[in-house]
């Protein structure tokens, strides 16, 4: 199965900065089946980016995915008091799909 | 608009049987461009995914391999619904489970719906 490793683990910003998220896969995510989600304390995940930089209905703009293969980011442009969570890549091109271990982005 | 509702109990002994539905509302689980997954998260484990079912003419059940021997996916299309059953529970199965929809239309593949999720824990 393909592992997903995301760095850093924990991200310490202020609301207006940038925050960049890491994901790297073991071995390459077929056709960028990656997907990205947010999840706040005792709330489900929810789908934020997926085929590795589309954007998922309702989502801003400040958010943005990037990358190809093995190596994909994340990029909130601008933080928001909301948009301070966990957050997961996911990749669902191979079977079994996986998860990283989730980087949380807090408050500073 | 896509809706998943879980239901089952949040407690259940060592060995018994832990059993989750999870109702759709505004999509079929017999539909051909979804998948129908259950996934569970505990800080142990993080996010693991554990089966799927799908419709493609015919029905496709797929777990993963720390489940299998264990775990069961049903769909029942009278109530539009899927259920998980994990037999021979232990404390290490004490989670967070979700169902979540992974729709082959527009977001290709990605799981976009989630249920609200069911703490079960497992204890005496």
């Amino acid at each position: 199965e393909i592992v997903l490793t995301q760095s850093p683990g924990t991200l310490s910003l202020s609301p207006g900065e940038r925050a960049t998220l890491s994901c790297r896969a073991s071995q390459s995510v077929t056709g960028n089946y990656l997907a990205w989600h947010q999840q706040k304390p005792g709330q489900a995940p929810r789908l934020l980016i997926y085929g590795a930089s589309s954007r998922a209905t309702g989502i801003p703009d400040r958010f943005s995915g990037s990358g190809s293969g093995t190596d994909f980011t994340l990029t909130i442009s601008r933080l928001e008091p909301e948009d301070f969570a966990v957050y997961y890549c996911q990749q669902f091109g191979s079977s079994p799909p996986t998860f990283g271990g989730g980087t949380k982005v807090e408050i500073k | 608009q896509v809706e998943l509702q879980q239901s089952g109990p949040g407690l259940v002994k060592p060995s018994q049987t832990l059993s989750l539905t999870c109702g759709i509302s505004g999509d079929s689980v017999s539909s051909n461009s979804a998948a129908w997954n259950w996934i569970r998260q505990s800080p142990s484990r993080g996010l693991e995914w554990l089966g799927r079912t799908y419709y493609r003419s015919k029905w496709y059940n797929e777990y993963a391999v720390s489940v299998k021997s264990r775990m069961t996916i049903n769909s029942d299309t009278s109530k539009n619904q899927f259920s998980l059953q994990l037999n021979s529970v232990t404390p290490e199965d004490t989670a967070v489970y979700y169902c979540a929809r992974g729709s082959m239309g527009g977001t290709r593949g990605a799981f976009d719906i989630w249920g609200q999720g069911t703490m079960v824990t497992v204890s005496s």
